[in-house]
């Protein structure tokens, strides 16, 4: 499994554009990528998920370049509301076994 | 409505009394697994399911157990709990893999004392 790096913490305000980036560099060839959304004491949440360049949709963006060594989740225009913490996973879609690693995740803090 | 369901919600126990967190999905799913999360940790996994019978362990597998007789259902099971295992406990099921899109049960807060 590719084990995975991002910030412990970012802060922004209403309105602006997040980026929270990722960082994979032993990411294998089959490997995917996925993120995750959790509020406190609930579980989390799927957002989004992609192999290469660039996925939307209607919450967010993930972006992957072309080595892939890294991704970037963006979420346009946030509101208190998206305050949580993400986390990033790689993993092989097509493994029948399928061992997972969350990591600690990116705290994001939404200010008014 | 698709879910993962968890009971008990909420738990208080003593050291040693064996215990059983049940898990259900409703999805028809393939692949589920138990997670615990504790403070500064995030989630760690502790056994995973591929499918009926077939169970394999995750990152944090010792003192649990876990049985996969029937598709829909993964029981954890706390044969001797120990303080150490007071966490949050979240059950989770995907189509095919844990890479798949993940749904999550609501939780189960476990006190050990």
């Amino acid at each position: 499994l590719a084990k995975t790096t991002q910030p412990i913490s970012m802060d922004s305000y209403e309105g602006q554009e997040v980026n929270i980036t990722c960082s994979h560099n032993n990411i294998a060839t089959n490997d995917y990528i996925t993120w995750y959304q959790q509020f406190p004491s609930q579980g989390p949440r799927f957002i989004i998920q992609g192999y290469k360049t660039k996925v939307t949709n209607e919450v967010a963006s993930l972006f992957i370049p072309a080595d892939r060594k890294s991704s970037t989740l963006s979420l346009p225009r946030v509101s208190l509301s998206d305050t949580a913490v993400y986390y990033c996973l790689v993993g092989d879609m097509y493994s029948s076994a399928s061992k997972i690693i969350f990591g600690s995740g990116t705290r994001l803090s939404i200010r008014p | 409505e698709a879910q993962v369901t968890q009971n008990p919600r909420y738990l208080i126990t003593v050291t040693g009394k064996k215990l059983t967190v049940t898990c259900s999905q409703n999805m028809n799913h393939e692949y589920m697994s138990w997670y615990r999360q504790d403070p500064g940790l995030g989630l760690r996994q502790i056994y995973y399911s591929m499918n009926v019978e077939v169970t394999d362990k995750g990152d944090v597998p010792e003192g649990y157990k876990v049985s996969r007789k029937e598709k829909r259902n993964f029981p954890l099971i706390l044969e001797s709990p120990s303080p150490n295992q007071t966490s949050l406990y979240f059950c989770a099921s995907s189509l095919l893999a844990g890479v798949y899109e993940q749904y999550f049960g609501p939780g189960t807060r476990l006190t050990v004392t």
